[in-house]
Order: C-alpha cells, then sequence, then structure tokens
C-alpha cells in the first residue's frame, strides 16, 4: 500500500502560471518535508512542516509557499514558475524530527515549465 | 566544500564483483547516516542505517568512520538489481533533523 502519495506525477506548467503540488500519507507522521531534485543532483530541502509548524530553508526563495491543512495533506505551492524551477519535487515524512528517524519519501512529481 | 560529498562515478562493474563507495561530511556535529538507493527517475528508498559499530545486511556493509568524517558502503556479489544511484544522508543533531544528502554514486553492474 502507497505511504506517502504526491499528485500528479507529471506537472506542465506555463511560465509564470501558479501551480500547486500535493503530497498526501497515511503513516500519521508528524513531519513532512518538501524537497527539489534537479537531474544529477542531491535532493535539497526546501521547507518541512512539524504537525503545523512550518520551517523555511534559509536559501529557498520566495517564489515557494507551502501549506498543510491537516495532518495527512500537504502542499507545495510556486507563485510564479520560472524555466529554473523545473525538476522533480520530492515529499517526505518522518515520525518525529529525531535525527536517527527514516524518512519515506513519495514517488515525486516531475514539473516541467514550458 | 560541500556539507556532503560523494564520487559521482558511474562505477561499472561486473556481476559478482565487490564494490565500495565512500561519502565524506564536513559537519563534526553530524550524528545520523544514511544510505538511501534512488533508481533512475525514481523517489530514494532507505537503504540501511549507518550505526558507530558498523551494520551489515545480507551483501550490504556501512561503516562508520568519525575521527576521519565519512561512511562507507560495501556490497559483495553484485547483482544486476543493483545498478542504481547510492545517496549518503547525514542528520545533524539538536531536536532539528537538518537532513543534508550527498549527489549520489552511479553504480551499474554488468552481465
Amino acid at each position: 500500500d502507497a505511504m506517502v502519495i504526491q499528485n500528479p506525477r507529471y506537472q506542465v506548467t506555463q511560465f509564470g502560471k501558479p501551480v500547486t503540488l500535493s503530497c498526501s500519507q497515511t503513516l500519521n507522521h508528524n513531519v513532512m518535508y518538501w524537497y527539489q531534485q534537479k537531474s544529477s543532483q542531491a535532493p535539497k530541502l526546501l521547507f518541512h512542516y512539524y504537525d503545523k509548524d512550518f520551517n523555511n530553508e534559509a536559501d529557498t526563495p520566495d517564489n515557494f509557499q507551502s501549506r498543510r491543512p491537516n495532518t495527512s495533506f500537504c502542499f507545495l505551492d510556486i507563485r510564479s514558475p520560472g524555466l529554473g524551477d523545473a525538476a522533480m519535487y520530492l515529499c517526505a515524512t518522518s515520525r518525529s524530527l529525531a535525527g536517527e528517524e527514516t524518512q519515506y519519501f513519495g514517488p515525486g512529481t516531475r514539473l516541467l515549465v514550458l | 566544500r560541500k556539507e556532503v560529498e560523494q564520487d559521482p562515478g558511474p562505477f561499472n562493474v561486473p556481476e559478482g564483483a565487490t564494490v565500495a563507495f565512500n561519502c565524506t561530511y564536513s559537519n563534526s556535529a553530524s550524528q545520523s547516516f544514511f544510505w538511501y538507493r534512488q533508481d533512475c527517475r525514481k523517489e530514494p528508498k532507505l537503504l540501511m542505517s549507518v550505526y558507530s559499530s558498523g551494520n551489515e545486511d545480507g551483501r550490504f556493509t556501512a561503516q562508520l568512520n568519525r575521527a576521519s568524517q565519512y561512511i562507507s558502503l560495501l556490497i559483495r556479489d553484485s547483482k544486476l538489481s543493483d545498478s542504481a544511484t547510492y545517496l549518503c544522508v547525514v542528520n545533524k543533531s539538536g531536536g532539528y533533523q537538518k537532513v543534508t544528502f550527498g549527489t549520489g554514486t552511479k553504480l551499474q553492474v554488468i552481465p
């Protein structure tokens, strides 16, 4: 059974047109993360939620926002996508913020910006 | 210097060979270490955690060297299905899971 689900798997948007990616989890984990991964690069953490507490990475552009309306769902909003935002966006969850906790990843949404 | 560094490879090895990857990290406060496996165009999946005493899971052995600040992954008897990118993950402690991924080492096992 899928534990971390991302929709859509592929998203095409136009330059400057807002887009929302979604993530849901059946694990009841407290923490949800969003990563950006470009080709042949490491996943880069954008932000995470611990319950309702939002934590933004210092170098995450303002163009990227997130919402977590409840435990199960988390959204990534890209307000004005640029060509450089084309990437795989990975959602992950973990039970807690303790360093030894495993992160469970969703299958990712591949974003193409035209 | 990058926080987490890996040789990108590719490592091309024949089936049955033993192959080892290293991953170096720069922050001595790092507390937790993992190896993830990522298949082409798929999400990363946990392969194994890396414990101070070293740990083994079947054909895979992970080691941590805190003095030299690196972790290693050894794969014995390589299978075609081991072909993937292996990502090193380092977490800092302090109540906040500050996760840093390496860029990964690509392994190609050849028949």
